[in-house]
């Protein structure tokens, strides 16, 4: 059995660019959620996508911007980047919204 | 106001000592569930527990065990006789049904530091 996994690793943009982060879900998983983490905090809700739909959104900005493809895995897009976007991005899937979530490695993301 | 509170920021224990790290959540829901998360060094979350608010069963899992209260809405672990392995950040967490879809909410974490 896979486990979750995300790419890159790490990343360094310049504020104003655009990002893609990449997250494939742990095989048989439908639902995929994404999180930022700043340094020192807990995650904070991003978004979640059960079947290609998004079907829960945190308190971030349009901006922040996801897909969830036929295979399930998922990319969190991010415009305009800001300095207080730099934070490690975790992806987490799961079998349904309510079930246990793998966590992936995460992407640490510096904006410069 | 915080969904879910830890009011612990940082704990330290000698190892073979017990410890506790609390946790309070606030939702107006009947239907959510939640959570623990061990988050080490390497920064990957490891889940921990997972709780629905329809059962307030406690659990024991080893040296690990939960005890979850909805009237004074906590859910509260206990690690018995903490060894240096336990050494991390722990997380408690809500999911609960909002109105414009599935929310997620993370307290801001317990760094436990087990000293041999």
């Amino acid at each position: 059995e896979t486990g979750v996994t995300q790419s890159p690793t790490h990343l360094i943009k310049t504020r104003g660019q655009q990002v893609t982060l990449r997250c494939s879900s742990q095989s048989g998983h439908n639902t995929v959620s994404w999180y930022q983490q700043a340094l020192g905090q807990g995650p904070q809700f991003i978004f979640q996508y059960y079947r290609e739909e998004e079907n829960g959104r945190g308190n971030f900005p349009p901006r922040f911007s996801g897909l969830q493809f036929p295979n399930y895995s998922s990319e969190l897009n991010v415009n305009a980047l800001e300095l207080d976007d730099s934070a490690l991005y975790l992806c987490a899937s799961s079998l349904g919204w309510d079930s246990l979530a793998s966590f992936g490695p995460g992407t640490r993301l510096t904006v410069t | 106001a915080q969904k879910v509170t830890q009011a612990q920021t940082e704990i330290s224990v000698v190892e073979k000592e017990d410890v506790t790290l609390d946790c309070v959540y606030e939702t107006r829901d009947t239907t959510y569930y939640l959570f623990w998360y061990k988050q080490p060094p390497s920064g990957e979350l490891v889940f921990l527990i997972r709780r629905n608010s329809f059962d307030e069963q406690n659990e024991i899992s080893g040296r690990y065990s939960w005890n979850f209260q909805k009237s004074t809405s906590s859910f509260n672990f206990t690690i018995t006789a903490s060894q240096v392995v336990d050494s991390a950040v722990y997380f408690c967490a809500l999911s609960e049904e909002g109105n414009t879809g599935n929310q997620f909410y993370f307290g801001t974490g317990t760094s436990l530091t087990v000293i041999p």
